[in-house]
């Protein structure tokens, strides 16, 4: 277990709606990155946050959006869901320390 | 569970043997080289990196191997056991842990 837990673990929503995703970081982990993952590849970055604000984005639309809280807690929103967002999205944290990210065990969305 | 890679290049070894799954990466300028493993319903789980000033770096059971001449990582796994099957990912990065490029993921079957 890595300490990095997400919720929900599964999740279904209609296109056009809008969804929010959490995750806790590990102990000690002020930075947070989200990855989407879909079915077959590898994970494509999103975002990071460190210190509550955005510090490193994607190739990902405006729609979708993220929070770090200070307790390091991250969130991330995507509007307007479209069928294609449907995946696994992973939040990892690490420390600022160059230490290795460790890996939530994601969120399950099916976009219908 | 449900699989992570349906349409991913599948390597099938004996347990036992010493498996090696190869990876092409895309950036020279990148400075880490990571390699995950990621089990159905879980979420990547590290395995070993290498930093771009090195050719070749050994873990417990695994190997990493740099070949920036032509952009190419290799793992390579001794004795093969069961619990080793999952899909492997190689992930890149200018600074380690941030920002990962994932590749597309090899399938690793274990024949018992």
């Amino acid at each position: 277990e890595t300490g990095v837990t997400q919720s929900p673990t599964h999740l279904i929503k209609t296109r056009g709606q809008q969804v929010t995703l959490r995750c806790s970081s590990q102990s000690g982990h002020n930075t947070v990155s989200w990855y989407q993952q879909a079915l077959g590849q590898g994970p494509q970055f999103i975002f990071q946050y460190y210190r509550e604000e955005e510090n490193g984005r994607g190739n990902f639309p405006p729609r979708f959006s993220g929070l770090q809280f200070p307790n390091y807690s991250s969130e991330l929103n995507v509007n307007a869901l479209e069928l294609d967002d449907s995946a696994l999205y992973l939040c990892a944290s690490r420390s600022q320390m160059n230490t290795e990210a460790f890996f939530g065990q994601g969120t399950r969305l099916t976009v219908v | 569970g449900e699989s992570v890679g349906l349409h991913l290049p599948t390597l099938s070894v004996q347990e036992g043997d010493n498996s090696i799954i190869n990876c092409a990466y895309s950036n020279s300028a990148s400075d880490y080289f990571i390699w995950y493993k990621q089990e159905s319903g879980k979420g990547p789980q590290f395995i070993i990196d290498i930093r771009s000033n090195m050719d070749k770096r050994q873990g417990q059971r695994v190997t990493v191997l740099l070949n920036k001449t032509v952009k190419h990582l290799s793992l390579q796994i001794a004795a093969t056991q069961p619990g080793d099957s999952a899909v492997y990912f190689c992930a890149e990065a200018m600074e380690y842990g941030n920002k990962l490029v994932f590749g597309a993921g090899t399938i690793l079957r274990v024949k018992s």
